[in-house]
């Protein structure tokens, strides 16, 4: 596609709910990030992967969260459980190749949960 | 561990006028890549300018230019002839190597544009 598409924009979900995010990546782009920001903060790194591969989830907070990215295109980012902490934008950011390239992010994901 | 300072929460300038937002980073690396990106309301996050530490000459891009100051560890974001449709956040960011969690942001700065 033309630029990283991400959905639903909202998400409104009752707490214990669970909750999966989706993001289409540009086409051929290798790399794939999540991100989650807080109200008023800057993006915090969730988790990364090169094509299928799950290379990074250092970022992710919990068990909770789980990514995954199985044919190398889209991914999805699944919240059990959810709890009132999780209330966030999440944004999905894709590159050509590696991690030191610029970013191309989509217009993420406000999870508000109740 | 690397951290990235962004000291002004908000910034106020006259349409027309310059800017500089200031950022501050800490890192181990002797090479390394420097961003600023900006997020408008829409929350979709643009890349403004980007800099490899190991250039010496500050990165420009039409009205967006940086100070490097890499014995510092400062990345200046000046932008000139301020327009209305640069209100937006700003964020620095640094990739230090190490993998993606080399990745890391800063809080940001508003920038706010007065007509």
């Amino acid at each position: 596609g033309a630029g990283v598409s991400q959905s639903p924009r909202y998400k409104v979900a009752k707490r214990g709910q669970d909750v999966a995010l989706r993001c289409d990546p540009i086409s051929g782009h290798v790399s794939l990030f999540w991100y989650q920001q807080a109200l008023g903060q800057g993006p915090e790194f969730l988790t990364y992967f090169q094509n299928e591969a799950q290379l990074d989830k250092s970022g992710l907070p919990s068990d909770r969260f789980f990514a995954e990215r199985p044919e190398g295109s889209v991914s999805t980012l699944k919240i059990q459980r959810t709890q009132q902490e999780d209330s966030a934008v999440y944004l999905c950011a894709s590159s050509l190749s590696g991690v030191y390239e610029k970013l191309f992010f989509g217009s993420g994901t406000q999870l508000s949960v109740l | 561990a690397q951290t990235v300072t962004q000291s002004q929460p908000e910034m106020s300038v006259q349409e027309a006028e310059t800017v500089t937002l200031s950022c501050t980073y800490d890192t181990s690396e002797s090479d390394y890549y420097l961003f600023w990106y900006k997020q408008p309301p829409s929350r979709q996050m643009i890349l403004v300018i980007r800099q490899e530490a190991y250039k010496q000459q500050n990165a420009t891009e039409n009205r967006f230019s940086v100070n490097f100051q890499k014995a510092a560890k400062s990345f200046s974001l000046k932008i000139s002839d301020s327009q209305l449709g640069d209100a937006a956040m700003y964020f620095c960011e640094m990739y230090s190597g190490g993998g993606a969690d080399g990745l890391t942001f800063g809080k940001g700065t508003h920038l706010i544009i007065q007509p």
